[in-house]
């Protein structure tokens, strides 16, 4: 049981190149999530998954796409990186409760992005 | 809508001592509380998690938190901290939402710094 994965761990990109990161769960868990962790500003929800095929945007999506096409998947594409894109990326899943907020999110071990 | 507020965004203190890392949150409807640590290059994991029931939760490592619903905090504390405690703690809150589905909010982080 490997939990949440995400690849690659580390990833270095010249401004307008495109890359897409992976995160994988093990858990059968319905709920995904991509994050950007910046200095000082906490965790900030990019874009979501609440199932197979759907995906929703979080607070910050602009310069992101993801897609949800297994359910054990979820992407994460940048397609034109900006230096402001750099950051730790992290992946989390979630067990389905009824739609009540009650069950904790399982994380990835993250992805450092630097964008030159 | 939800918010979180982690009033410290770095506490440092000396092994053996004890420490409160504070978080108050806003919120029109019920929610769950939760507290991540997240360790020097590693994502979050989970500390404890209030739902319902006995305002005081117990979590690992020695850890725990009382919510308090008229002040709206979740103050997280340790009577005696060792040097390995040293991580970024988060806040998070979750409420349940219209249409079954909802999104956990986080506070910018707590960098608790544990001094010999």
């Amino acid at each position: 049981n490997a939990g949440v994965t995400q690849t690659p761990k580390f990833r270095v990109l010249k401004t307008g190149q495109s890359m897409t990161l992976l995160c994988a769960q093990d858990m059968n868990h319905e709920y995904m999530y991509w994050y950007r962790q910046d200095p000082g500003m906490g965790l900030r929800l990019i874009h979501y998954s609440v199932g197979e095929g759907t995906t929703a945007k979080g607070e910050v999506p602009d310069g992101y796409n993801v897609s949800r096409l297994k359910k054990q998947n979820f992407l994460l594409g940048l397609e034109s990186a900006a230096p402001s894109q750099t950051s730790v990326y992290f992946c989390a899943s979630q067990r389905l409760a009824g739609g009540l907020g009650y069950n904790e999110q399982f994380f990835g071990p993250g992805t450092r992005l630097t964008v030159l | 809508a939800q918010s979180v507020t982690q009033l410290d965004s770095q506490v440092p203190v000396f092994e053996e001592a004890p420490v409160e890392l504070r978080c108050n949150y806003s919120s029109s409807v019920s929610v769950y509380l939760f507290w991540y640590v997240q360790y020097p290059n590693q994502g979050l994991q989970l500390l404890l998690k209030y739902l319902s029931g006995s305002t005081l939760v117990k979590g690992i490592n020695g850890f725990e938190a009382e919510f308090n619903k008229s002040q709206t905090s979740f103050h997280l504390r340790k009577p005696s901290v060792h040097i390995s405690d040293t991580a970024e703690y988060f806040c998070a809150v979750s409420e349940w939402a219209s249409g079954g589905s909802y999104i956990p909010t986080f506070g910018r982080g707590t960098s608790l710094i544990v001094h010999p």
